[in-house]
């Protein structure tokens, strides 16, 4: 039978808009939140990180919003270049001795230029 | 600084037949993670490991999979024998043993398994 993958969710900006990507995560325990960037062909790279106690943490063109009363995440792009076109990855982890990553589905995020 | 160095980028192999993915982690780090993406499953955790030890391997899929850390520079995700539904990337990432948790991937190893 025909094989069905995951269906990305998919932001088409114009180059030099603002995007914003949203992920809502699962475990109100969580304390520390990262975002990645997945080029085709290549492992996810660190983008930015925020931990429970910020509900904001600005970067270079990047900024982070967390909402923990809503369980939501959000990444804000300024000025999106062609180059920011990949899919993007929001990960929750709790705190204590645990260490594992749990990732989201993902979002494409395709720049037009 | 060299990052998380994975090896082969890309393996094809006949089901059967069994493959050993390598990984070096960042030096100076204390933990490694081996994940597996496909389109199915996205990305999913299969084994980690803190100062060498394997720590939790609840996401090993079945008794085929095994995987090593000999030393603080090295470890290896085996298949054997292979099967076609191995096939994915699969990804190699380290960290640090501080407070922040940000896992630093390599560029993975695309493995089909025919």
């Amino acid at each position: 039978g025909e094989s069905v993958g995951l269906h990305l969710p998919t932001l088409s900006v114009q180059e030099g808009d603002n995007s914003i990507i949203n992920c809502a995560y699962s475990n109100s325990a969580s304390d520390y939140f990262i975002w990645y960037k997945q080029e085709s062909g290549k492992g996810p790279q660190f983008i930015i990180d925020i931990r429970s106690n910020m509900d904001k943490r600005q970067g270079q063109r990047v900024t982070v919003l967390l909402n923990k009363t809503v369980k939501h995440l959000s990444l804000q792009i300024a000025a999106t270049q062609p180059g920011d076109s990949a899919v993007y990855f929001c990960a929750e982890t709790l705190g204590g001795a645990t260490n594992k990553l749990i990732f989201g589905t993902g979002t494409l995020l395709a720049v037009q230029p | 600084d060299a990052g998380v160095i994975q090896s082969p980028r890309h393996e094809v192999t006949e089901m059967g037949q069994e493959v050993t993915l390598r990984c070096k982690p960042i030096s100076g780090h204390d933990y490694l993670f081996w994940y597996r993406q496909t389109m199915m499953r996205g990305l999913e955790l299969l084994i980690y490991f803190n100062n060498n030890v394997p720590i939790d391997d609840s996401g090993m899929p079945e008794d085929r999979f095994s995987a090593k850390m000999p030393n603080a520079s090295f470890s290896t995700l085996k298949i054997q024998p292979s099967e076609p539904r191995d096939s994915a990337v699969y990804f190699c990432a380290s960290r640090t043993g501080g407070g922040l948790r940000t896992q630093y991937f390599g560029p993975g190893t695309r493995l089909t398994v025919l």
